[in-house]
């Protein structure tokens, strides 16, 4: 079992819509998780992080977590075709040493 | 934008010849990493440096080496490098353990 799943994608929307982004993870001691966005050829750019249960919204971005369940998910509303992209999901294991634990990428595309 | 500055940018180089990938920052951050980028296996962590002269292994450690003599630097070095070893390599910097990470441009190595 990999310690952070995330479907590849791509997932297509239409402009407009909600994406929705989704991650699991396998350490259930884990206290940190981040979002990053990024564009083809460039590198990983911080788009949220959350600590506690519930949800943190920034602008059109929410993050979710729910450790009970061990997943972290990433909504985007009123998706433009600027946020066409691939979204890392990464999670900070429980011996918090800061080693990040990334996820493969889900593709996003949002269709004008 | 972090203070990250990731040299060269794009190399290619032989095999068996020695590289050195050289990450420079201007946040004084106490953590700093060396990640590699690959098609199927996402964001993995080479090395990672907790305080000057203090470094640690990562998940994909084998065939690199790291040093930091400098809080403001972070050496990666390939000592022979292998057709294995072509990837994207990424630099990344953190205040705190916990906290979240910065990138580094990354560097497009090439090994031929």
């Amino acid at each position: 079992q990999k310690e952070v799943e995330q479907n590849s994608g791509p997932l297509s929307v239409p402009e407009g819509a909600i994406a929705s982004l989704n991650c699991t993870y396998s350490d259930r001691g884990s206290q940190s998780f981040f979002w990053y966005r990024q564009y083809s050829g460039k590198s990983p750019e911080l788009i949220m992080f959350i600590y506690s249960n519930g949800d943190k919204e920034d602008g059109r971005f929410t993050a979710q977590l729910n450790k009970a369940s061990q997943y972290v998910s990433l909504l985007i509303r009123d998706s433009q075709p600027s946020d066409s992209a691939t979204y890392l999901c990464a999670v900070n294991p429980s011996s918090n040493t800061g080693k990040l634990i990334f996820g493969q990428g889900t593709t996003l595309q949002v269709k004008p | 934008d972090a203070g990250i500055t990731q040299s060269p940018r794009h190399k290619v180089t032989e095999t068996g010849t020695p590289v050195t990938l050289r990450c420079h920052q201007t946040e004084n951050h106490r953590y700093m990493y060396w990640y590699r980028q690959d098609p199927g296996h996402g964001l993995r962590l080479i090395h990672y440096s907790y305080g000057v002269k203090d470094t640690d292994k990562g998940e994909v450690s084998d065939g690199y080496s790291v040093s930091r003599s400098k809080t403001e630097d972070f050496l990666l070095t390939l000592e022979s490098a292998t057709s294995s070893q072509t990837s994207v390599y990424f630099c990344a910097i953190s205040e705190t353990e916990v906290t979240e990470a910065f990138f580094g441009q990354g560097t497009r190595l090439t090994v031929v």
